[in-house]
């Protein structure tokens, strides 16, 4: 079964601090990896997406890795900002039949505090 | 004006009516998707269409239907709404070419 495991569940971190969120998908056929963040009572907004053959993707102060031999992921932000709270959504895309299906975690709820 | 629109952006309805999400959009995209997103869950695929002509069920279908009028038009529907529907509601569409996913910014709807 196509799973995606986000963690944490939620981080609350100071301003200008670093964090790492996990991901771990047992998505197969894997075609990609993709990030999104989600504010809340908002559409999710893609940050990157990672083929199975890169490692690492970055956008700004986002930068996502990817291991697709252990399927898993992480997305690190640098010197977090206020606008950085939101829900951050790891999303496999499983290459399956004639259109792949986007396999949706629950997301890391971040939080940034002053 | 936003890529994907979705309306109406809230809505409270009653059980047993019946009612229609409706989604638009300027990205001249051919695919379109209706999602649901529950609390603490990941956003699950209700039906997608990959043009005027294609209507596809997705993990989660039982209880709505879909219409898509025109390309750029993509609309939802609850035939006999209840409560277990309340949720919040994106549609989206996607890039052939990049695979690139845009998402409306939702619509919250409550059955009562």
């Amino acid at each position: 079964k196509n799973q995606v495991e986000q963690s944490p569940q939620s981080l609350i971190i100071l301003e200008g601090k670093n964090c790492t969120l996990q991901c771990n998908y047992t998505v197969s056929p894997f075609s990609n990896l993709r990030w999104y963040k989600q504010d809340t009572g908002r559409g999710p907004v893609s940050l990157t997406i990672m083929t199975f053959s890169e490692n690492t993707k970055s956008n700004g102060r986002y930068t996502a890795t990817l291991d697709a031999d252990t399927k898993q992921s992480s997305l690190h932000i640098t010197a977090s900002q206020l606008s950085d709270s939101a829900s951050y959504i790891c999303v496999p895309l499983n290459y399956g039949g004639s259109q792949g299906n986007l396999i949706f975690g629950k997301g890391t709820k971040l939080s940034v505090k002053p | 004006d936003a890529d994907v629109t979705q309306t109406p952006r809230n809505r409270i309805t009653k059980t047993g009516k019946r009612i229609m999400l409706e989604c638009s959009q300027t990205k001249g995209h051919d695919r379109m998707y209706w999602y649901r997103q529950d609390p603490g869950l990941g956003l699950r695929l209700i039906y997608y269409s990959f043009d005027v002509k294609d209507i596809n069920k997705g993990e989660i279908s039982d209880g709505y239907s879909v219409s898509r009028q025109a390309q750029a038009k993509f609309s939802l529907s609850l035939e006999s709404a209840i409560p277990n529907q309340t949720a919040l509601y994106f549609c989206a569409t996607s890039d052939l070419r990049t695979g690139g996913y845009t998402f409306g910014s939702g619509t919250r709807l409550t059955v009562v």
